[in-house]
């Protein structure tokens, strides 16, 4: 069974980093086949792609994000990270990580993990 | 404004069935057959329950169904019960690079 699951800190204060892990069990992201998505949603609100990496470190960035974001991969550890620079209260949401087989052609993420809630606060 | 569109919310009472509408453009909707549909609980993340317009994957309950006319992707649920009151939103292939679009969302209340 595929889990996927996202680790750090619930609270940042704004202009800070938000730094978030998400480790994948029951997979390995270097086999292929797959992007690695972070998706986040704001409070009562849709999901927002913000953006996706293969294992070979390619990357794609949300248009509206991307002078700020960095999704990057640790195949060793199984795990993709993103970093997203200067918050504001504006990227207070819960982050979701997600697979996604877009590269093999299954157009729909089939495994999601948690997700954590972020709060960017004094 | 998310890149496809859905109604905001839908209700029905137990045993009816609804639908969920989905709407996009050739780009996207309408011109691949692509299109998913995730149940969220609050609290929880959302779970894939159908896939490729119409193909529910393993675990995924019969009462879900889903269909496609012109630019429009439809969610059905018959047999409506409490616990399918949850939020529903579509997700569809697009020929950009993003490659995936979100559709707003939709809250099911079961009356």
């Amino acid at each position: 069974q595929v889990q996927l699951q996202e680790s750090g800190p619930g609270l940042v204060k704004p202009s800070q980093t938000l730094s978030l892990t998400c480790t994948v069990s029951g997979a390995s992201i270097s086999s292929g086949g797959y992007y690695w998505s972070w998706i986040r949603q704001h409070p009562g609100k849709g999901l927002e792609l913000i953006g996706y990496i293969y294992y070979t470190g390619s990357t794609y960035y949300s248009p509206s994000l991307k002078s700020r974001l960095t999704i990057s991969v640790d195949t060793s550890q199984n795990q993709f990270s993103l970093k997203l620079n200067s918050v504001t209260a504006a990227d207070t949401a819960v982050y979701y990580c997600a697979r996604d087989g877009a590269y093999s052609g299954n157009y729909y993420f089939d495994y999601w993990g948690q997700g954590t809630l972020v709060t960017v606060s004094s | 404004q998310s890149a496809l569109t859905q109604p905001a919310s839908v209700s029905g009472s137990p045993g009816q069935s609804i639908t969920i509408s989905c709407t996009g453009s050739l780009s996207d909707v309408g011109g691949y057959k692509y299109v998913s549909w995730y149940q969220q609980h609050p609290g929880n993340a959302p779970k894939l329950i159908i896939y490729d317009v119409s193909n529910r994957p393993s675990g995924a309950s019969h009462r879900f169904s889903g269909s496609k006319s012109g630019n429009t992707a439809s969610l059905t649920i018959s047999g409506l019960q409490a616990e399918d009151e949850a939020d529903y939103f579509c997700i569809s292939y697009t020929s950009t690079s993003i490659h995936l679009l979100f559709g707003g969302g939709t809250k099911l209340t079961v009356l």
